[in-house]
This record gives C-alpha cells, sequence and structure tokens, in this order.
C-alpha cells in the first residue's frame, strides 16, 4: 500500500513560473488536503477536498489552484510562482468527517527565488 | 479564522525528564489531536480525543480534552531521545463545513539530550 504519495519532493521555481504539485492516494479516501507548511510554523491549510468534483478553501487559499477530477488525484497549481510561496508542501487525505485519522504524504519542498 | 496557539515553542530537555505543552484556540472544537512530525516527514497521528474532559493515554504520552473544549494537553512522560521531534495539535469543529477541516496549532519542538 503506497498511502499518499507526493510529488516532486523538491523543486526550485524562478519568479512567475507555474507549477503542479501532485498528490495520488490509494486508500479510496473521499477527503483530501493541502498544506503549506513555513519554518517555524505549523501547518496552514490551502485547499481540501470531500470528494470528486468538490473543493474548498482553507486558511490561507490566495496563489493556488486545485481540482479534484478523480478520488485518488488532487493536484496543487501555483500559476505565478512569487518568494512567499517558499514553503514544505504537504498533501493528506482521509477516510471522510467522522475518521479523524489524517495520512500525510513526505511533503514537497518548494524554492521560489 | 480558527487560530491554535500551542506552547512552548521549543523545549530542550535531558533524557528521562517529562514533557507538558497545551494548545489553546479561539473557538470549539469537538475533536483535538495530537500528531508528532519527524524531519523530513509529515505528521503521524498520537492521540485522538473526542469528548470535554477526557484523558487519554498512549503509552508515555497522555492527553486531555479540556473542559471548555477551546484547550487540550499533552504530556510525556520519561523521555527518550526518540521523543526528538515536533508536536501539533489539531483541532476539528462540529457543525457544517467545519467537520470537514483540521486546523493544526504553531507546534512544539521538543529535543531530548541523552
Amino acid at each position: 500500500n503506497a498511502g499518499v504519495t507526493q510529488t516532486p519532493k523538491f523543486r526550485i521555481l524562478k519568479i512567475g513560473q507555474s507549477m503542479t504539485l501532485q498528490c495520488a492516494q490509494d486508500m479510496n479516501h473521499n477527503y483530501m488536503y493541502w498544506y503549506r507548511q513555513d519554518p517555524g510554523m505549523g501547518l496552514k491549510l490551502i485547499y481540501y477536498s470531500v470528494g470528486a468534483g468538490i473543493t474548498d478553501k482553507g486558511e490561507v487559499p490566495n496563489g493556488y489552484n486545485v481540482s479534484r477530477s478523480t478520488t485518488e488525484d488532487f493536484p496543487l497549481r501555483l500559476e505565478l510562482a512569487a518568494p512567499s510561496q517558499t514553503s514544505v508542501y504537504f498533501c493528506a487525505s482521509r477516510g471522510g468527517a467522522t475518521n479523524e485519522k489524517l495520512f500525510f504524504g513526505s511533503g514537497t519542498q518548494l524554492s521560489v527565488l | 479564522g480558527q487560530q491554535l496557539n500551542q506552547s512552548p515553542q521549543s523545549m530542550f530537555i535531558q533524557e528521562g525528564e517529562d514533557v507538558s505543552m497545551n494548545c489553546t484556540s479561539s473557538s470549539i472544537f469537538n475533536t483535538w489531536l495530537w500528531y508528532k512530525q519527524d524531519p523530513g516527514e509529515g505528521p503521524v497521528l498520537l492521540i485522538a480525543l473526542y469528548k470535554a474532559g477526557e484523558l487519554t493515554s498512549n503509552g508515555r504520552l497522555t492527553a486531555q480534552f479540556g473542559i471548555t473544549r477551546k484547550d487540550s494537553f499533552l504530556n510525556i512522560s520519561a523521555s527518550i531521545p526518540s521523543d526528538v521531534g515536533i508536536y501539533f495539535c489539531a483541532g476539528q469543529g462540529g457543525f457544517g463545513g467545519a467537520t470537514n477541516k483540521l486546523i493544526f496549532g504553531t507546534g512544539t519542538l521538543l529535543a531530548v539530550q541523552p
């Protein structure tokens, strides 16, 4: 069982470039989340999805977009990368609102220079 | 938006000491969770709490759900070097869309000297 798989693990972008962070889970989980973790800070919720075709904003959605065309995949898109988006990004999933166990991917470290 | 304040921000202790950390919220949560993050990894669930006043243990770890439902506490007894990491609290609301989101605290960095 792979769990939650994130790619890439590391990426350096120039200001203004765009990229997509990939996230896939093979546990048939309905709920998926994107968090960012800045140095010395907690995890901030960017976007989340409660099922295919349904997405909603978290605490810090500006500068990001998501889509959920399948249960398995939840990509995070940065359209115009900015230095403020330098962070570690974590994707996570869980079975449902009553299932508290959140499974995390191993993270994507992104630097925008 | 909802804020979870965690304290202390960091702790540097000797092996064998007990550790206490806490998390406070500006709003009520129906579920409190405690996670541990090892370097270079995603957080892993340690303890889940579902009722105000609940006290739950997982080995040397004990967590409590505050009576006001706005706070939670985590204690680690007889710390060992592998306890090193960042500990996060997380809360889940109980109404409408809030049940879909887990809000994380700012984290407590724990360093244990052998």
